[in-house]
């Protein structure tokens, strides 16, 4: 079973707030949810990174809810250069190895003029 | 500021070569991540050293797919009598911190390496 869920495609417009949700049913008490962003041909780029509750930057806005069996990446205002593939993580060091290393398909954003 | 850089960006090697790729991480990071990518997937994790111990290899890794971290600096990922499935990007990350109850997975990723299999 793949550990997290998350949308295959979503479309936006420019100066929009973008919200891409992942589901983690499974998420174990020492999991942490990581966020990355990838352009093509280039590396997957951290983005952030939440336990509970909420977590900013100057980048995005992580919320997760007190179950934490799932989270909500916020993008705000995005621009053309926001397109790309999103990327939920959840892992931790807790018995699990590198069971969390697991990136799936990810979640395709296209923005649009 | 110097991130993860590897060697070379891409390799085009012919059926049944041995090829060998560099990951060079950030300087004081303990972890080295390698993983593989191919068109439309995600990475897909191989392997991945605290210092010099290899820690875990995923169970789809081969035999034909060797990695080593001798100093805890850098590290080499080699793939023996490559075969056209072998084609794909390979990923090296690094990571700066770990605890005991748990990493945080800030991962920082590297260029890739091509590789073509003709």
């Amino acid at each position: 079973l793949a550990k997290t869920t998350q949308p295959i495609s979503m479309d936006s417009y420019e100066g929009q707030e973008v919200n891409i949700t992942c589901s983690h049913n499974n998420i174990a008490t020492n999991d942490y949810i990581t966020w990355y962003q990838q352009f093509p041909s280039q590396g997957p780029r951290f983005i952030i990174q939440g336990y509970k509750t909420k977590v900013t930057n100057e980048v995005a806005s992580l919320f997760i809810p007190a179950d934490r069996k799932s989270s909500t990446l916020s993008l705000p205002r995005v621009s053309l250069s926001d397109t790309a593939v999103y990327y939920c993580l959840v892992g931790g060091d807790s018995g699990g190895g590198a069971d969390g290393l697991t990136f799936g398909k990810g979640t395709h954003l296209i923005i649009q003029p | 500021d110097t991130g993860v850089s590897q060697d070379p960006r891409h390799k085009i090697t012919k059926r049944g070569q041995n090829v060998t790729f560099r990951c060079d991480p950030i300087s004081e990071h303990n972890r080295l991540y390698w993983y593989r990518q191919t068109l439309g997937q995600g990475p897909e994790f191989l392997t991945y050293f605290q210092n010099e111990a290899q820690l875990e290899k995923s169970r789809l890794l081969s035999d034909r797919f060797s990695a080593e971290r001798p100093k805890g600096s850098f590290s080499t990922l080699e793939i023996q009598r490559t075969e056209q499935g072998d084609s794909a990007m390979y990923l090296c990350a690094s990571s700066p911190r770990t605890s005991a109850s748990g990493t945080s997975y800030e991962q920082y990723f590297g260029p890739g390496t091509r590789l073509t299999v003709t």
